[in-house]
């Protein structure tokens, strides 16, 4: 099965900050890699399906990229209400596995 | 809107049997491909499986980890997705979300529903 591994574990940012979190499989998926949020004690949300498209009301903060094996979730300028774990997602077949996740808090 | 609600957990001894509902509105639930993922207490998401529509013969698939304990239905005249779980251990200790797949996505998730397998 496809490992998913996702980098930092957590991070620290101040409001504002350009915040980057790394995707990585451990084969190639093409472009079948989507990003979810969770904010505390709340239900996943889509943000970003085909790696890089903007599911619709999501923040023009929030971009995707990379194709293959490695991908980027980027938030560009960090505001309090994006506090949340942020999970990748491969979704060319089955089993659809999760990243382990990244925790962002602000500073 | 889409709506999905989930049902049906609970405490249950180690070893002991579980169904869970998902009712399913706002859509054609018939069309849709349904997942169900679960997360552990403190811990990240977990895909556990699913259902595909009747166009491709309702066939469903299992991670690892529950294939031969869950088995995953659905009752499409009453929009509705289950999961049933047998022979339970304490590591199936989560909330269980049911959730509509947009593309091989999954678009829209319920609210989930905890379940905790303790003596």
């Amino acid at each position: 099965d496809i490992q998913m591994t996702q980098s930092p574990s957590s991070l620290s940012a101040s409001v504002g900050d350009r915040v980057t979190i790394t995707c990585r499989a451990s084969q190639g998926i093409s472009n079948y890699l989507a990003w979810y949020q969770q904010k505390p004690g709340k239900v996943p949300k889509l943000l970003i399906y085909g790696a890089s498209t903007l599911q619709s009301g999501v923040p023009s903060r929030f971009s995707g990229s990379g194709s293959g094996t490695d991908f980027t979730l980027t938030i560009s300028s960090l505001q309090p209400e994006d506090v949340a774990t942020y999970y990748c997602q491969k979704y060319n077949s089955a089993p659809l596995t999760f990243g382990g996740g990244t925790k962002v808090e602000i500073k | 809107e889409v709506q999905l609600v989930e049902s049906g957990g609970g405490l249950v001894q180690p070893g002991g049997s579980l169904r869970l509902s998902c009712a399913a509105s706002g859509f054609t639930f018939s069309d849709h491909y349904m997942d169900w993922v679960r997360q552990a207490p403190g811990k990240g998401l977990e895909w556990v499986g699913r259902s595909r529509n009747k166009a491709n013969s309702y066939t469903t698939e299992y991670a690892a980890s529950v294939k031969g304990r869950f088995t995953i239905s659905r009752d499409d005249s009453k929009n509705s997705l289950y999961l049933q779980m047998n022979s339970l251990k304490t590591e199936d200790t989560a909330v269980y979300y049911c959730g509509r797949l947009d593309g091989r996505y999954l678009g829209y998730w319920g609210q989930g529903t905890l379940v905790t397998v303790s003596s």
